[in-house]
């Protein structure tokens, strides 16, 4: 069965780095994944597709801040420089014959 | 730009129906795959259907299976969910999404949602 699991929550300093996991259930490796950021009160938004060698493809506007990277089953989201705006609800989305989301990661910007 | 606006939601009692609507425009609607995926209040992204470009083919999440019906108008740019046998657990914001051209893949457009209360 096709799963993605994220860890509930993050925090990270003004300024700093922080990575969030996404990872892909067994004998799935090799799926690309999506990522989206909800900020509090707002809808949803495409950041990026990540594909299994680590590619990605970014949506409209999307700072460079934001980069993807995948290591075997794990899909990797790094904020850079963080700012206060990047504290939000992170989630991972992938597919097959149906379209799954992870329970997402909630960002704390310290 | 894209937009995606929908509307429809409201408050409804247990066992009733909603018609949802989404609106697209900034794109070639009928090139894409589109979902619909909602949001329990305070809960995380939970899928609900897709449907393929032409509505040829049409799949749902097991929540959904029997009670909810995806549909498009592609003259009129417009995806919809009907919503019948109506629980207080589909209490949520839904939101239209937009696909891929080949498959029901990655979402990258998603509209600003609508607000579905299900309560007696």
């Amino acid at each position: 069965q096709l799963v993605v699991t994220q860890s509930p929550s993050a925090s990270a300093s003004l300024g700093a780095s922080v990575k969030l996991t996404c990872t892909l259930s067994s004998g799935h490796s090799n799926y690309a994944i999506a990522w989206h950021q909800q900020q509090p009160e707002k809808g949803p938004r495409f950041l990026m597709k990540l594909n299994s060698d680590g590619s990605h493809t970014k949506g409209d506007g999307i700072p460079d801040r934001f980069s993807g990277s995948s290591s075997g089953a794990e899909r990797y989201l790094t904020i850079s420089s963080l700012q206060s705006e990047d504290e939000a609800d992170y989630y991972c989305q992938t597919w097959g014959t149906d379209v799954v989301f992870g329970g997402g990661t909630k960002l704390t910007v310290l | 730009q894209v937009q995606l606006v929908e509307s429809g939601g409201g408050l409804v009692k247990p066992g009733g129906s909603l018609r949802l609507s989404c609106a697209a425009s900034g794109f070639t609607f009928s090139d894409f795959y589109m979902s619909w995926v909602r949001q329990a209040p305070g809960k995380g992204l939970e899928w609900v259907s897709y449907i393929s470009r032409d509505g040829s083919t049409v799949y749902y999440a097991d929540s959904a299976k029997g009670r909810f019906t995806i549909s498009r108008d592609n003259a009129k740019n417009s995806l919809y969910l009907q919503l019948d046998s109506l629980r207080t657990e589909d209490t949520a914001v839904y939101y239209c999404a937009r696909q891929t051209q080949t498959r029901a893949a990655e979402i990258d457009y998603w509209g600003q949602g609508t607000l579905v209360t299900v309560s007696s």
